[in-house]
């Protein structure tokens, strides 16, 4: 079945370092989505890529979308300690509009 | 409601138990989905509703799990003779119709099960 790869599964960084976590699906993918989970919080939407080669900004994320639409990557310039959680990627599974296969996430720890 | 909203938010269990989460959606969500987070690791999809349809119950991981959801709002899971490998974050989340993959999924803040 369809599988959504994540790497790396932690990072440790320096406040102020930059972050990339990776995602890769075995199949295309019509859309993928970005999803943020605080310590002991639950996961929360932060962006949706659907056209091929799509680029995204959101202050300092930068999100993409392979041209081949199975794989996609999240970078953080200049990380803060306010960014520190897991992050995942989710992709419809096979033909469903409405079953998500998440990545098994990034947790990102940043010390200040 | 604000958000969806899940009761309750943390329960501990004894192996054998029966035990029923609770999802309240946003107000006017027509799709409700359970997803089941283990310690470190992604979510898993477990059961869909959407509307008057019959649920898409493919995720359930044994007859041991049901769902049901009353009046196309609240939905209620329930794990029967619960196992400790059952033990982790129980999510909902709602959509405004499911009926879009673009469509963005709005979680709870989870149900915290510990079976003993």
């Amino acid at each position: 079945g369809q599988q959504v790869m994540q790497i790396p599964q932690y990072q440790h960084v320096q406040e102020g370092e930059d972050f990339t976590t990776y995602c890769n699906s075995s199949t295309t993918l019509s859309n993928i989505q970005w999803y943020k989970q605080r310590p002991g919080g639950h996961p929360v939407f932060l962006i949706q890529l659907v056209k091929s080669g799509e680029v995204k900004k959101q202050k300092r994320l930068t999100f993409q979308f392979g041209e081949a639409k199975k794989n996609s990557s999240l970078h953080i310039t200049a990380t803060q300690t306010t960014d520190v959680g897991t992050y995942f990627c989710a992709g419809p599974r096979g033909g469903s509009n409405y079953k998500l296969t998440f990545g098994k996430g990034t947790l990102l720890t940043v010390n200040p | 409601g604000a958000g969806v909203s899940q009761s309750p938010s943390n329960k501990v269990t004894e192996k054998g138990k029966d035990v029923e989460l609770r999802c309240d959606p946003i107000s006017g969500h027509t799709a409700l989905y359970w997803y089941r987070q283990s310690l470190g690791q992604g979510l898993e999809f477990l059961i869909y509703f959407q509307g008057n349809s019959a649920p898409d119950k493919s995720g359930l991981p044994s007859d041991r799990f049901s769902a049901e959801r009353t009046g196309g709002s609240v939905s209620t899971l329930t794990i029967q003779r619960t196992q400790q490998e059952d033990s982790a974050v129980y999510l909902c989340a709602s959509s405004p119709s499911g009926g879009d993959p673009q469509e963005t999924q709005y979680f709870g803040p989870g149900t915290r099960l510990l079976v003993l």
